[in-house]
């Protein structure tokens, strides 16, 4: 029961490198998310994919790239890191339909510091 | 737009008593809700959810929050605090209740529980 599993989990970064988030889920949801976590901000849509082959941005979606690379996997790419983008990203997916099966499940964390 | 209010950023109470954590929201739609909790350095995990079945919604860990269309709030509780509670709490909205299942979040309350 791996669910969402997220990597790295910890990265340090220059500022001006770039790096790829990875995210897979394993529970044949269509629907998957990238959020990012900064204190007292809760949390941030930064991209969406509803479906394979779709991509739509959230609130913060400048400074990064997605790609959804199959059904399972959604990635999240910072071309030029900034000081700005220190936080914690969370990946979650979910069932589109809404209702019952609206429940987003969460990956643990990847915890980014732009230096 | 839809959007959650969490009041207190910070509540600490005794071990063994209520636990309240109140969240109001806005939505233009008949809005599906969410209690997620977080623990130290770990992702998101369901609490609850309110998708429009009963009003007053029982969760895990002998948590509880009521739907209150009048007053637009979603308050959590549970009677007796313990020391495994203290965590960090996320209201949180669905934006369409359905077709995409974004959710948008509160700030989150911290919960301190004290012996």
């Amino acid at each position: 029961n791996a669910g969402v599993t997220q990597t790295p989990k910890f990265q340090v970064l220059k500022t001006g490198q770039s790096m790829t988030l990875q995210c897979a889920q394993d529970m044949n949801h269509n629907s998957m998310y990238w959020y990012r976590q900064d204190p007292g901000m809760g949390l941030r849509l930064i991209y969406y994919s509803a479906s394979e082959g779709t991509t739509d941005k959230g609130e913060v979606p400048n400074g990064y790239n997605v790609s959804r690379l199959n059904k399972r996997e959604f990635s999240l790419r910072l071309e030029s890191a900034a000081p700005s983008q220190t936080s914690v990203y969370f990946c979650a997916s979910s069932f589109p339909t809404g209702g019952l099966n609206t429940e987003a499940f969460f990956g643990q964390g990847t915890r980014l510091t732009v230096v | 737009a839809q959007s959650v209010t969490q009041l207190g950023s910070h509540v600490s109470v005794s071990e063994g008593a209520l636990v309240l954590l109140r969240c109001n929201y806005s939505s233009s739609v008949p809005p599906y809700l969410f209690w997620y909790v977080q623990y130290p350095n770990q992702g998101l995990q369901l609490l609850l959810k309110y998708t429009s079945a009963a009003t007053l919604v029982k969760g895990i860990n002998g948590f509880e929050a009521e739907f209150k269309k009048s007053e637009t709030s979603f308050h959590l509780t549970k009677p007796s605090a313990h020391m495994s509670d203290a965590a960090e709490y996320f209201c949180a909205v669905s934006d369409s209740g359905g077709s995409q299942g974004n959710l948008i979040f509160g700030k989150g309350t911290k919960l301190s529980v004290k012996p």
